[in-house]
């Protein structure tokens, strides 16, 4: 019961270099979310997503591209690494009946610490 | 604008204690309220949620209660066990401007120590 799978677990790069951010789920959710965490703040959504093909920004999305080709994978790009953009990086997913169910726990995986130098 | 507050940065209580972690919020769109848990190097996990047409929900030794008036809600944890000494996150959700999801803002969380 893998649920939400993130790689890799820890990168360093250099400035202007540029890395993908994998993230992965079993639980055949259709929302999935990236969001960063900076030392000492909360998590601050970058992008989402709400189904294959379908993706928008969040409340940070500068520097970062995603895309969402299958329901399962959900992969954030840097293209030109910059010191800011150190970071702790965290993927979810949630189911999507929010409408009729109500509200829907957000399920994270293990996150991925980033540091660019 | 922090939307969600949380004062505390830090906690300590002593085994079979009650925890109780305080945030605040200022958007009154907001209509869930969600309390995640994290330990170090993992993600965070959920643990107890609150609708904001109800003011307490309980789950064990976990009981969240939200003031509406006051823009404020709380997790109580009683009793305090070593094994839930992590950091404590607080969100509260808003359905995105679109419609499509929703949207989950956090506060920047507590370190909560339960002491043996």
């Amino acid at each position: 019961n893998a649920g939400v799978t993130q790689t890799p677990k820890f990168r360093i790069l250099k400035i202007g270099q540029s890395m993908t951010l994998q993230c992965t789920q079993d639980m055949n959710h259709n929302y999935m979310y990236w969001y960063r965490q900076d030392p000492g703040m909360g998590l601050k959504l970058i992008y989402y997503s709400v189904g294959a093909g379908i993706t928008d920004k969040g409340e940070v999305p500068n520097g970062y591209n995603v895309s969402r080709s299958t329901t399962e994978d959900f992969p954030l790009r840097l293209e030109l690494a910059a010191p800011s953009q150190t970071s702790v990086y965290f993927c979810a997913s949630s189911y999507d009946k929010i409408k009729v169910i109500g509200n829907q726990p957000q399920h994270f995986g293990d996150g991925t610490r980033l540091s660019i130098l | 604008d922090q939307q969600v507050k949380q004062n505390s940065p830090s906690l300590s209580v002593q085994e079979g204690r009650i925890s109780i972690l305080n945030c605040d919020y200022t958007n009154s769109m907001f209509d869930y309220f969600l309390w995640y848990k994290k330990y170090p190097a993992e993600g965070p996990t959920f643990l107890i949620s609150i609708s904001s047409i109800k003011d307490k929900n309980e789950d064990g030794r976990f009981t969240v209660f939200l003031n509406k008036s006051a823009k404020h809600l709380s997790l109580h944890i009683v009793p305090s066990q070593p094994g839930d000494s992590a950091v404590y996150f607080c969100a509260a959700s808003t359905t995105f401007s679109s419609g499509s999801a929703r949207q989950l803002t956090f506060g920047s969380g507590t370190q909560l120590t339960v002491l043996p």
